[in-house]
């Protein structure tokens, strides 16, 4: 059973557009929600990650909005460029680093 | 500086054969960890160790054993290789007062 569940599995959106992935948890230990980024055959990169103190984190063309309440917290990327097609994955973590992945979104911005 | 390397890139076992993927990391991080990354599970945490000479079990930690004697380099064995082991296996360390994870190239592991 898998502790960060996201969504959509995967995304296909027009050069310029805004992509938005979605993720959910349980476990209100977590207390870092990082996003990852991932080209084919090679490791996840850390893109963006928030803590919840905050509501919002933006980074360039990138942002984290997060809901404490809900236990969801969404990535937006905005003016999406080619560039952008990859795998995403959120990811949550308690204290101890004991760090729990969503399943991943493809990302396909069509020129 | 290389940061995350392992070793080696790609490798078939038969079922029942025994292997060790090598992590070592030239950054000079406190936490290192061993993932595997299946088709629609994401990345799922196997073992991982938070200084020198100690390791925690992860969430998929059966199958696998893990040693990290020197700080640099922290070790997956597979004793008795499985089917179900085919996977992409990632190593990833952090410094102590970061959670920033970065991540090795990867292993490509396929057992028959």
């Amino acid at each position: 059973q898998q502790q960060v569940k996201q969504s959509p599995q995967s995304l296909i959106v027009q050069k310029g557009g805004i992509s938005i992935i979605n993720c959910a948890y349980e476990n209100t230990a977590f207390d870092y929600f990082p996003w990852y980024q991932q080209f084919p055959g090679k490791g996840p990169a850390l893109l963006i990650a928030i803590n919840p103190d905050v509501s919002e984190k933006k980074e360039g063309r990138f942002t984290i909005s997060f809901n404490k309440s809900a236990k969801q917290f969404s990535l937006h990327i905005m003016d999406s460029q080619p560039g952008d097609s990859a795998t995403y994955f959120c990811a949550a973590s308690p204290p101890h680093n004991d760090m729990r992945f969503g399943a991943g979104t493809r990302l396909t911005v069509k020129p | 500086n290389a940061g995350v390397t392992q070793t080696p890139k790609f490798r078939v076992l038969k079922t029942g054969q025994s292997m060790t993927l090598l992590c070592a990391q030239d950054m000079n991080h406190e936490y290192m960890y061993w993932y595997r990354q299946d088709p629609g599970m994401g990345l799922r945490l196997i073992h991982y160790s938070v200084g020198e000479g100690t390791t925690a079990k992860g969430e998929v930690p059966d199958g696998y054993n893990v040693s990290r004697l020197k700080k640099q380099n922290f070790l997956l064995g597979l004793e008795s290789a499985a089917p179900s082991q085919t996977s992409v296996y990632f190593c990833a360390s952090s410094p102590g007062q970061s959670r920033e994870q970065y991540f090795g190239p990867g292993t490509r592991l396929t057992v028959t």
